[in-house]
């Protein structure tokens, strides 16, 4: 059983380049999150995957797409990547609405992102 | 908007003293409260969750932490810090009627010897 899994777990780019990240659970939770994490601010949400087939925006969507290709695994995508996007990934799972209101999000180790 | 405060970026304690790291939550209906660690180069780990069972939650690694409705806080302690509590502390809160987790900004443990 291992958790959640992200890859690559480093990655850097230039401005204007483009990648995927990957995200996997093996728990089969509903619910899948991105979240990026900054110096002094704490988590922020990109975007969530209530359950399967749907997908909504979080705190700060711009400049980000998401993909839940299955119940198990969701990616993010940049497009056209920016200095800005700087920072640390981190991909969560959940059991959702299926686990009441006291479930808790289980997380990966992370992807460390350099723009240049 | 629904926001969660923690006071303090960073706190330093030495080794065997209490540990106090704040968390208050801006609603009048309680929330759903849970804090979380992060060990350097780690992802979250969830170290204890408020059910409403009872007031005076316990976690792991002998940490608590204690539901204040007047106080519209979620504090944790552990009344005997250990080197490797060091570690960055996030409180999180999922309102009522989302299903979404709002993070504080966390605090950053240090300890000393």
């Amino acid at each position: 059983n291992a958790g959640v899994t992200q890859t690559p777990k480093f990655q850097v780019l230039k401005t204007g380049q483009s990648m995927t990240l990957q995200c996997a659970q093996d728990m089969n939770h509903n619910s899948m999150y991105w979240y990026r994490q900054d110096p002094g601010m704490g988590l922020r949400l990109i975007y969530y995957s209530a359950s399967e087939g749907t997908t909504d925006k979080g705190e700060v969507p711009n400049g980000y797409n998401v993909s839940r290709l299955n119940k198990r695994e969701f990616s993010l995508r940049l497009e056209s990547a920016a200095p800005s996007q700087t920072s640390v990934y981190f991909c969560a799972s959940s059991k959702g609405e299926e686990g009441g209101s006291y479930n808790e999000q289980f997380f990966g180790p992370g992807t460390r992102l350099t723009v240049l | 908007a629904q926001s969660v405060t923690q006071l303090g970026s960073h706190v330093s304690v030495s080794e065997g003293a209490l540990v106090l790291l704040r968390c208050n939550y801006s609603s009048s209906v309680p929330p759903y409260l849970f804090w979380y660690v992060q060990y350097p180069n780690q992802g979250l780990q969830l170290l204890l969750k408020y059910t409403s069972a009872a007031t005076l939650v316990k976690g792991i690694n002998g940490f608590e932490a204690e539901f204040k409705k007047s106080e519209t806080s979620f504090h944790l302690t552990k009344p005997s810090a250990h080197m490797s509590d060091a570690a960055e502390y996030f409180c999180a809160v999922r309102y009522t009627g989302f299903q979404k987790l709002v993070f504080g900004t966390g605090t950053r443990l240090l300890v000393s010897p």
